[in-house]
């Protein structure tokens, strides 16, 4: 696609609820990251995926995140037993290699998250 | 950890005048990037800067990376009402894939 695409754009769920966000990178990329942005802060590193593999899980906050790639394309962030404190905007971004010293990450247009 | 701060945290300007916004390291970067986020909108990527006294421009703004790519900074002449949003510099983190971004200046114009 032209560029990398979220859903869904906002979700509210309940505290203690499963949620799902959905990534679409930019077609042909092969690096994909999520970011986690709270209210006046800067995106935090979560996880970035280089294929199918997470090569990276460091920034995900506790065992209630867990991201896939199946396929190496679309990913999923699945957040079990939602708390009110990971209402945030989570970003993905992708970028062609992943790993270099000058790639370019490329943000979607973020998946709002509150938890009620 | 590396930490990348920013200062001003807001930045509210009048038209037609100029600023600076400024990125600095805890630790020396490889590169540096820049970031604009509009108002509900997402980050977009301006620049990356890799060498040391690097020094890009993209019509009114300038960047530059410092010689010892600790810092960077971002200089805007003439601001109009298109600059408004927040400005992140990010730079390499444990791994180079992994951005760490700064908190951002915001900037608000007056008419």
């Amino acid at each position: 696609g032209a560029g990398v695409s979220q859903t869904p754009s906002n979700k509210v769920t309940e505290k203690g609820k499963y949620v799902e966000l959905r990534c679409d990178p930019i077609s042909g990329h092969t690096a994909l990251y999520w970011y986690r942005q709270s209210l006046g802060q800067g995106p935090e590193f979560l996880i970035y995926f280089q294929g199918t593999g997470a090569a990276d899980d460091s920034g995900l906050p506790n065992d209630r995140f867990f991201a896939v790639r199946p396929e190496g394309s679309v990913s999923t962030l699945k957040i079990q037993r939602t708390e009110r404190g990971d209402s945030a905007v989570y970003l993905c971004a992708s970028s062609l290699e992943g790993g270099g010293l000058q790639e370019t990450q490329y943000f979607g247009p973020g998946t709002r998250l509150l938890v009620l | 950890g590396q930490q990348v701060m920013q200062i001003p945290q807001y930045q509210h300007v009048q038209e037609g005048e100029d600023f600076t916004t400024y990125c600095n390291s805890s630790t020396t970067l490889s590169n540096i990037q820049w970031y604009k986020q509009r108002p509900g909108g997402h980050p977009v990527f301006l620049i990356q800067l890799v060498k040391s006294g690097e020094v890009k421009k993209q019509k009114r703004l300038t960047f530059q990376f410092g010689e010892a790519k600790k810092n960077s900074s971002l200089h805007i002449t003439a601001t109009q009402t298109t600059d408004v949003g927040t400005y992140f510099c990010a730079g390499p983190g444990s791994n180079d894939y992994k951005l760490s971004f700064g908190a951002g200046t915001t900037v608000t114009v007056r008419a």
